[in-house]
């Protein structure tokens, strides 16, 4: 079954970066999008943007363009994401999802992985 | 403020149905599919509805969805105490070239 694994929690001080993975089974990676999408303690689900496996294009939400990197190596079809700059505000659940069709819908999630930001 | 617009909460009794709203614009829902996920406490969101009505294989029928305009809608019938969680819509926003959510509706079976 299709299956999308997260790498596990992390803490980061103010200033430093992060790179979450996500590896995908089941299914042709190259074949469906990967999105980003974030949740802050007790907020609701904010998209970070996308990549295409097939060929790296990317599209990333206005607020995270500049601290953001989404890549794929598709030799083990998992997705990467990396925010630069961490502030206490990054601090969130972070969650891959595939993505159907021309940013249709988000099936299967991954886990999770939470960052925490703090000094 | 979420370019999607849903109830913070919503309550019914176990067996009853309830509906969800929610409200975008025609850059948003008017043009494009909406979907639907539920996310329990703790775990990650979860596929209920996709293309505005379509419940993909082992979501049960007592989950619909509807689109109408610029407003989609999430019906839940037969209402059980495992239903109690957080419901996101979610669309493409075409305007701002970015997928957007829904606040979330947090759903409670009294």
């Amino acid at each position: 079954q299709v299956q999308l694994e997260q790498s596990g929690a992390e803490v980061k001080k103010p200033g430093a970066s992060v790179k979450v993975s996500c590896k995908t089974s089941g299914y042709t990676f190259t074949s469906y999008g990967v999105s980003w999408v974030r949740q802050a303690p007790g907020q609701g689900l904010e998209w970070m943007g996308w990549i295409s496996p097939y060929n790296g294009n990317t599209n990333f939400a206005q607020n995270l363009r500049g601290r953001v990197t989404m890549t794929t190596d598709t030799s083990t079809s998992t997705a990467y994401m990396e925010l630069r700059s961490l502030r206490s505000d990054d601090t969130a659940v972070y969650y891959c999802a595939r993505l159907h069709g021309d940013f249709d819908w988000f099936d299967p999630w991954g886990q999770g992985t939470l960052v925490t930001v703090s000094s | 403020q979420s370019v999607l617009t849903q109830p913070p909460s919503v309550s019914a009794a176990p067996g009853q149905k309830v509906t969800i709203s929610c409200s975008g614009s025609s850059s948003n829902i008017g043009n494009n599919y909406v979907s639907w996920y539920q996310q329990l406490p703790g775990t990650a969101p979860k596929l209920l509805i996709y293309e505005n009505n379509k419940r993909p294989s082992g979501i049960p029928d007592r989950f619909s969805g509807s689109k109408s305009g610029t407003s989609g809608t999430l019906g839940i019938t037969g209402l059980q105490t495992g239903d109690e969680a957080d419901y996101y819509c979610g669309t493409y926003d075409t305007s701002l070239s970015a997928w957007v959510f829904g606040g979330g509706t947090k759903l409670t079976v009294l």
